[in-house]
């Protein structure tokens, strides 16, 4: 079993369409968790960033955390064309020394259609 | 305008043939690091730096070495590279080590 899974999708919306987008992870030491949206042939761009559980809302996007069942989430509103992209789930646990490893998930496609 | 740049985006190279891929970038970071992106095995480590002169293995360092000489420039060099180092590469810094803030545009890379 992996540390983090993600549905792969592809997902396919219509535009104006309310996105939910979600990973589970195994790890309960887990306490930083990111949202990353990456475009075709770029690099990943970070969205949103939150610490240990709670939501975080910016702009359309809003971020949940539940560690209670080990689920992240991230919701979308009013969802545009430009919204079509990958997100890649992403989290980490502060180890000894400072250092801090990032749990990838594989990421969901998206495509909102106009 | 904050970024990392990564140079070359695009490479063919030969089997053995050294090469190196350069990352900079100007927010004065002192973290960076070096990914690879494989289908159906998504981003993973190779290494990172949590400053001048400190760098460390991720989680596939086999045949690629790195250097920090300087804050803003972290190269990934391929000292012989092989048809399985074919990949997407991206590096990444941040101002902190808790998540990685800026990527770069990606070098994919082909070794025939």
């Amino acid at each position: 079993q992996k540390e983090v899974e993600q549905d792969p999708g592809p997902l396919s919306v219509p535009e104006g369409a309310i996105v939910s987008l979600n990973c589970t992870y195994s790890n309960s030491a887990f306490q930083y968790f990111m949202w990353y949206r990456q475009y075709s042939r770029k690099g990943p761009e970070l969205l949103m960033y939150t610490y240990s559980s709670g939501n975080k809302e910016d702009g359309r996007f809003t971020a949940q955390v539940d560690k209670s069942s080990k689920y992240i989430s991230l919701f979308i509103r009013d969802s545009q064309p430009s919204d079509s992209a990958t997100y890649l789930c992403a989290m980490s646990e502060r180890n000894a020394g400072n250092n801090r490893k990032l749990i990838w998930g594989l990421g969901t496609s998206l495509a909102v259609n106009p | 305008e904050a970024q990392v740049t990564q140079n070359p985006r695009y490479l063919i190279t030969v089997t053995g043939k050294k090469l190196t891929v350069t990352c900079s970038q100007n927010m004065n970071h002192e973290y960076m690091s070096w990914y690879r992106q494989d289908p159906g095995l998504g981003l993973r480590q190779i290494y990172y730096s949590m400053n001048v002169e400190v760098t460390d293995k991720g989680d596939v360092p086999e045949g690629y070495k790195v250097s920090r000489k300087e804050k803003r420039n972290f190269p990934l060099i391929l000292e012989s590279p092989s048809p399985n180092q074919t990949s997407l590469y991206f590096c990444a810094s941040s101002l902190w080590g808790d998540t990685e803030a800026f990527f770069g545009q990606g070098t994919r890379l082909t070794v025939v």
